[in-house]
């Protein structure tokens, strides 16, 4: 089965970018991922669906400020110009036939 | 609007018995793989369960070792979770989610979250 791979935690400053980075487990590596987003104490929320090839489908509402990309194994999160609501936690997702499986999730701290 | 609305969580015993459910509204419900994540107190996201959008197959994480049951109801609009032989790890926030589909592709992307139901377990 997939396993994801994240750092627990990012951090950056008020209006810059950050790069959040998911790792696929070897056999999986061409496998689409998903981001959610988990504001303190909310329900996730989907941001994107990252394919292998780096293209992406957002979630209804999602601004521009957030995008994806891929690179071999690696799916990444770019938010751009952070802003004070984007502070949480962030969890990649991805599937494989009769499972669903979570990163452990990274903790941004917007400073 | 897509809106997810889970209930039936609250305090069990170890060893008792909880049913969850997650009502659906602003899509076809019928139409969608459904899923239950859970997530401990401070923890991440775990999943616990898939459903079929006509409810033939069901997947469920390893753990859970056969004491949970998903079923959905498309006629009700309704997604369930009954919870059997409950210990104290169990205790989570249990949330129902949407498996992303559209005319032209579905894939198992959790595109619509409700907002939870805690499941405290303990004497």
């Amino acid at each position: 089965q997939p396993v994801l791979t994240q750092s627990p935690s990012a951090s950056a400053s008020l209006g810059a970018s950050v790069k959040l980075t998911c790792t696929l487990s070897s056999g999986h590596r061409t496998n689409a991922i998903a981001w959610h987003q988990q504001q303190p104490e909310k329900g996730p929320q989907y941001l994107m669906k990252i394919n292998s090839d780096g293209s992406h489908n957002k979630g209804d509402g999602i601004p521009d400020r957030f995008s994806g990309s891929s690179s071999g194994a690696e799916r990444y999160l770019t938010i751009s110009s952070l802003q004070s609501e984007d502070e949480g936690d962030y969890y990649c997702q991805t599937w494989d036939t009769g499972i669903r499986v979570f990163g452990g999730g990274t903790k941004l701290i917007v400073l | 609007e897509v809106q997810l609305v889970e209930s039936g969580g609250g305090l069990v015993k170890p060893g008792g018995s909880l049913r969850l459910s997650c009502a659906a509204s602003g899509f076809t419900f019928s139409h969608y793989n459904m899923n239950w994540v859970r997530q401990a107190p401070g923890k991440g996201l775990e999943w616990v369960s898939y459903i079929s959008s006509g409810g033939t197959y069901t997947y469920y994480a390893d753990s859970l070792k056969g004491r949970f049951t998903i079923s959905r109801d498309n006629a009700k609009n309704s997604l369930y979770l009954q919870m059997n032989s409950l210990r104290a790890d169990d205790t989570a926030v249990y949330y129902c989610a949407r498996e992303y589909c559209n005319s032209n592709s579905c894939y198992s992307a959790f595109d619509y979250w409700g907002q939870g139901t805690l499941v405290t377990v303990s004497s």
